[in-house]
């Protein structure tokens, strides 16, 4: 484990459903990220928390909706996805202090819309 | 073009090998990363640097900043070691300055 933990680690919904993929992390960091990564793509960006407030959202469907209640846990709330949605989501969080950003990743969750 | 170019794409090596792999940016950064991902698909952060040299173990990973070019060498290299290395920095572009942006990474295979 990395001090970073999230659930499910798999996950196959129909895009009618709607489901709630979590972090959580207890290693005192004060900024979360969701990130996705497709097939044969590089990692993108979707979504940045900083002290609970969110910082960055890089364009990303309203299909997705990330919560962060407080700095130790990140949701992305899914509703409606599409089959190109299917990806492997992974979480990351960081201690955001000086310039100097170590991040830590959770495993992901590989999510298949079907 | 991607902001973080990565080379090569793909490597096959030998047991014992010496490997590196490079990495080019064309962004102001304030620190590059250098992370390991195995199939299943988490992520390790290897290295984060914004000068000069960093070794642990076997890896080695230095920077450029000049140049905008880094390098993650491996030594004596291992079928363990076989994975997809990721380059990615981060830095005052815009927005929230700690979002990570990746290159394509590189998919390593190290033969015994």
């Amino acid at each position: 484990e990395t001090g970073v933990t999230q659930t499910p680690r798999h996950l196959v919904m129909g895009m009618t459903n709607k489901k709630s993929l979590k972090c959580e992390q207890h290693l005192g960091h004060n900024a979360m990220y969701w990130y996705k990564q497709s097939a044969k793509k590089p990692l993108e960006l979707m979504f940045v928390y900083n002290f609970k407030e969110q910082t960055e959202n890089n364009s990303v469907p309203s299909r997705f909706s990330p919560e962060c209640p407080n700095s130790s846990h990140l949701f992305l709330h899914l509703h409606t996805l599409q089959p190109e949605d299917s990806a492997l989501y992974l979480c990351a969080s960081s201690q955001v202090s000086g310039g100097n950003y170590g991040y830590t990743f959770g495993s992901g969750t590989r999510l298949t819309v079907v | 073009k991607n902001e973080v170019e990565q080379s090569p794409q793909n490597l096959t090596a030998q047991e014992g090998e010496f490997i590196t792999i490079n990495c080019s940016y064309s962004v102001g950064i304030s620190a590059l990363h250098w992370l390991q991902q195995h199939p299943g698909g988490g992520i390790v952060s290897l290295f984060m640097l914004s000068s000069g040299k960093k070794k642990h173990g076997r890896l080695i990973a230095t920077i450029n900043i000049q140049e905008k070019h880094s390098s993650l060498h491996i030594t004596a290299s291992h079928p363990r070691d076989s994975a997809v290395y990721i380059c990615a920095v981060t830095g005052g572009y815009g927005g929230a300055t700690n979002k990570l942006i990746f290159g394509t990474g590189t998919l390593l295979a190290v033969q015994p």
